[in-house]
């Protein structure tokens, strides 16, 4: 299967800890997104890359949320000392830039669960 | 930017047509309609897009009004694996940046 991977798909972190989840996008694509899901809501957009360009990250929530793709290909999200308040899923999705249109495919997510 | 407009839910018998309605009146001319499901405990699924005519795939159709301000979801047999909430997306950020602004959908419930 050529989708969108996501790791871990589960994180259990105490309070203050520091957290890394990882987004292997569809191979080739140009573009890749993170959201970020709490529990009962639609996803969130954080942030944008195109290629290795972090082109837009104004819906990260704090300078404790901080996201990389540095050749372009595989993304990490980090979080720093985290908070109850960022248990949630955290989403990642890629898309093509071969044309006009603009289909982005979503990976399972990881479930960051903050104690 | 368009915004888009959901019922909260629906609920639909099973083999039967399922019709998900969503406004977009202020649509501009050059942008998508997306329609994406998400079901329980898995990332957003993509079903199908359009700009003006209707489109078919072997998901579901999409019927778009020719103001565009509005279109129609349809999945002609519905099972009870299309349980989950359907989201009508328009793509915003200039640029193409295109985030996607999800809402709160509509959640689908396909009963026997």
């Amino acid at each position: 299967g050529a989708g969108v991977s996501q790791s871990p798909r589960y994180k259990v972190a105490k309070r203050g800890q520091d957290v890394a989840l990882r987004c292997d996008p569809i191979s080739g694509h140009v573009s890749l997104f993170w959201y970020q899901q709490a529990l009962g809501q639609g996803p969130e957009f954080l942030t944008y890359f195109q290629n290795e360009a972090q082109l837009d990250k104004s819906g990260l929530p704090s300078d404790r949320f901080f996201a990389e793709r540095p050749e372009g290909s595989v993304s990490t999200l980090k979080i720093q000392r985290t908070q109850q308040e960022d248990s949630a899923v955290y989403l990642c999705a890629s898309r093509s830039d071969t044309g006009r249109q603009e289909t982005q495919y979503f990976g399972p997510g990881t479930r960051l669960l903050v104690l | 930017d368009a915004k888009t407009t959901q019922p909260t839910s629906m609920d639909c018998a099973e083999g039967r047509a399922a019709n998900l309605p969503c406004n977009h009146s202020t649509i501009s001319g050059n942008e998508y309609v997306y329609w994406y499901r998400q079901i329980h405990s898995q990332g957003p699924q993509y079903i199908i897009h359009g700009l003006k005519n209707n489109e078919t795939n072997e998901m579901a159709s999409l019927i778009i009004t020719e103001d565009r301000k509005s279109s129609t979801l349809i999945l002609p047999h519905a099972t009870l694996r299309d349980t989950a909430v359907y989201y009508c997306i328009v793509p915003q950020g200039s640029g193409n940046t295109g985030k996607l602004i999800f809402g709160q959908g509509t959640t689908l419930q396909v009963k026997p």
